[in-house]
């Protein structure tokens, strides 16, 4: 089983639809993180939360917001979805020895 | 400005063949430098991690370099396979204490041909 799962896995919707994605992590880190991906501008960081209590912005966390639901668990939400929304967008841990990153499988959105 | 910058942007071998990708950072203060590996649409896969003392770490075909002087670290690839057609990149952890900040390289896109 993965240990960062994504849901939806794709997902097309409208203009001014709320959107939820949601993330869910088995490996017990306290660190989680959303990110989106462009073409031919990498990952950007959106949210990132280091426990229950602690949410912290990135660098482009205009139109999004995030919950921290569990220490397993981490939702990013598009209250407005606008098309320049469109992206891939991962959910990520980070923890253990070498304090890596673990990434979800990504989901990819579409907002028309 | 803490900036990471990977080149080639794109590069196309030859199954069997090796190659060299790049890595530059103005990271500071440094405090490890890491290689991913994404394939096409999935979430990146951790390949190497350095700290500062380190100047070599290899994970089977794969090795790089770190050259904390220079700020300079790469990334080879040993007898290229059709899988290793991807994109890989540079993210390079800075020291400031529990906030460590993680700044990512946009990528060099390998492609392995037949």
């Amino acid at each position: 089983d993965a240990d960062v799962t994504q849901t939806p896995r794709n997902r097309i919707t409208k203009t001014g639809k709320r959107i939820m994605l949601e993330c869910s992590q088995t490996k017990g880190h306290d660190r989680m993180y959303w990110y989106r991906q462009d073409p031919g501008l990498g990952l950007r960081l959106i949210y990132y939360s280091f426990d229950v209590k602690d949410i912290n912005k990135g660098e482009i966390s205009d139109g999004y917001s995030v919950s921290r639901q569990a220490q397993a668990k981490f939702s990013l939400s598009l209250e407005s979805a606008i098309p320049n929304q469109t992206a891939l967008y991962f959910c990520a841990t980070r923890g253990g020895s070498t304090d890596t990153q673990y990434f979800g499988p990504g989901t990819r959105l579409t907002v028309l | 400005k803490n900036q990471v910058e990977q080149s080639p942007q794109s590069l196309i071998i030859l199954e069997g063949k090796n190659c060299t990708l790049q890595c530059n950072y103005t990271v500071s203060p440094f405090s490890n430098l890491r290689w991913y590996k994404q394939d096409t649409g999935r979430g990146p896969v951790s390949l190497t991690i350095m700290t500062f003392s380190e100047n070599t770490k290899s994970n089977g075909r794969y090795t790089a370099t770190l050259d904390a002087d220079t700020k300079q670290s790469s990334l080879h690839i040993t007898a290229s396979q059709l899988s290793d057609s991807a994109s890989y990149i540079c993210v390079v952890s800075d020291n400031a204490g529990n906030n460590r900040k993680l700044i990512w390289g946009l990528g060099t896109s390998l492609g392995v041909n037949p």
